[in-house]
This record gives structure tokens, C-alpha cells and sequence, in this order.
């Protein structure tokens, strides 16, 4: 059964960069889009980009200029940068598969991401 | 980018149907089959529960049936239980390659 786990730093200073990485197990990486999603506590979903195994990416226009999203094949896993976090940016940060078309069909548990001086 | 508008909460007894409305524009809901359902229960990832308008994942229940006119689209629930109340978030392909959320709707169950 596939699972999605995110991991990285919980705790950021404004200005720093945000880093996460989403590792998959128990399933293939091939054949899908990859994605990151936040959710700001107490608030909506919001998208924020994702990848294909090919490094082919789609980014949030609202986010694009802060964001890079990269994947490891070797190690089943891709990779969240968010440069110039604000407090805006906390969040708890979703990784999710995207099979076609645009859906999220599987969700990971979520990493919590707080911006705080 | 802006989100989808949905109704913040709705509230249904038991048995009843209710429905949840997502208006967009032609630029996503309008001009896309892509027009998706989640589910979220508290501290819990969302849950898919519908996919291009109006197709089910296996496993979720017929009771879920979404539709489609114009800009907005919508999500159906019949026969309501007490396990249906929860966050509702519906998502759309925008174009050019992007997704858009709703901003959410609490359904609470009488």
C-alpha cells in the first residue's frame, strides 16, 4: 500500500527558507505528478505546485517567484523549497500523489511548518 | 491566485440531502471537466470523494453525487449521516496548468 511521509524543519525564522521532503513508499514513483498543498491553521487548502518524475514542474502563480520543487527517482521522494517564509507561510504542509488528471488521490499526514520570531 | 467561492457551513438533520455550491469562472469550472471533491474530517488529511464532476472513488459512497452548470459546480449529499459532517473543499484545473481550491464549507449534521 503506498504511503506518503513528510519530513523537515518545523520551527522557521522570517527570511529563512523553508525545506520539506516527501518520501513514497510501497508503490511506484513513475507514471505521476507529485504535489505540495498548505493549509494555514483553521483555514482552506491551497495549492502549491507540483512535479512529474521527468522534473517537469507546475507552480501556484501566487507562490512561483519563492518556490522550487525538485524529485529524487533514485529515492522515491520529492522535495519542497520556499525561500523568504513570512508568518503568512505557516502552515501544515500536505505532500499528495496527482494521478491524471489534477486530483489528489492519496495525502500524506502533513507537516506542520510555524514562521515565528 | 483567487479561490473558488463556496458557503462557509450548511447544516442538515439526519436523512436530509444537502447540497454545496462552488462558483468559479470560465477560466477553471466553466471550461473543465476537471472539477474535483474533498472531504476533511479534524486533524485528518483530506479524502477524495469525487473526481472529473461527477465520478466516485471506490469506496466512497453512492450517497456523494456531484454535478456541474455553467461556473458552478456542485455536491450532493443524500440520506445524511452523522460521519458526513465534516469540511467540504472542492478544486478545479485552472487554466494554465494550476489547480484552485474552494475555500472551504463545515457541514454539520443536526
Amino acid at each position: 500500500q503506498v504511503q506518503l511521509q513528510e519530513w523537515g524543519a518545523g520551527l522557521l525564522k522570517p527570511s529563512e527558507t523553508l525545506s520539506l521532503t516527501c518520501v513514497v513508499y510501497g508503490g511506484s514513483f513513475s507514471g505521476y505528478y507529485w504535489s505540495w498543498i498548505r493549509q494555514p491553521p483553521g483555514k482552506g487548502l491551497e495549492w502549491i505546485g507540483e512535479i512529474h518524475q521527468s522534473g517537469s514542474t507546475n507552480y501556484n502563480p501566487s507562490l512561483k517567484s519563492r518556490v522550487t520543487i525538485s524529485v529524487d527517482t533514485s529515492k522515491n521522494q520529492f522535495s519542497l523549497k520556499l525561500n523568504s517564509v513570512t508568518a503568512a507561510d505557516t502552515a501544515l504542509y500536505y505532500c499528495a500523489r496527482v494521478p491524471p488528471y489534477w486530483y489528489f488521490d492519496l495525502w500524506g499526514r502533513g507537516s506542520l511548518v510555524t514562521v515565528s520570531s | 491566485q483567487s479561490a473558488l467561492t463556496q458557503p462557509a457551513s450548511v447544516s442538515g438533520s439526519p436523512g436530509q440531502s444537502i447540497t454545496i455550491s462552488c462558483t468559479g469562472t470560465s477560466s477553471d469550472i466553466g471550461s473543465s471537466s476537471y472539477i474535483f471533491w474533498y472531504q476533511q474530517h479534524p486533524d485528518k488529511a483530506p479524502r477524495l470523494i469525487i473526481y472529473d464532476v461527477s465520478d466516485r472513488p471506490s469506496g466512497v459512497s453512492s450517497r456523494f453525487s456531484g454535478s456541474k452548470s455553467g461556473n458552478t459546480a456542485s455536491l450532493t449529499i443524500s440520506a445524511l449521516q452523522a460521519e458526513d459532517e465534516a469540511d467540504y473543499y472542492c478544486s478545479s484545473y485552472r487554466n494554465i496548468n494550476t489547480v484552485v481550491f474552494g475555500g472551504g464549507t463545515k457541514l454539520t449534521v443536526l
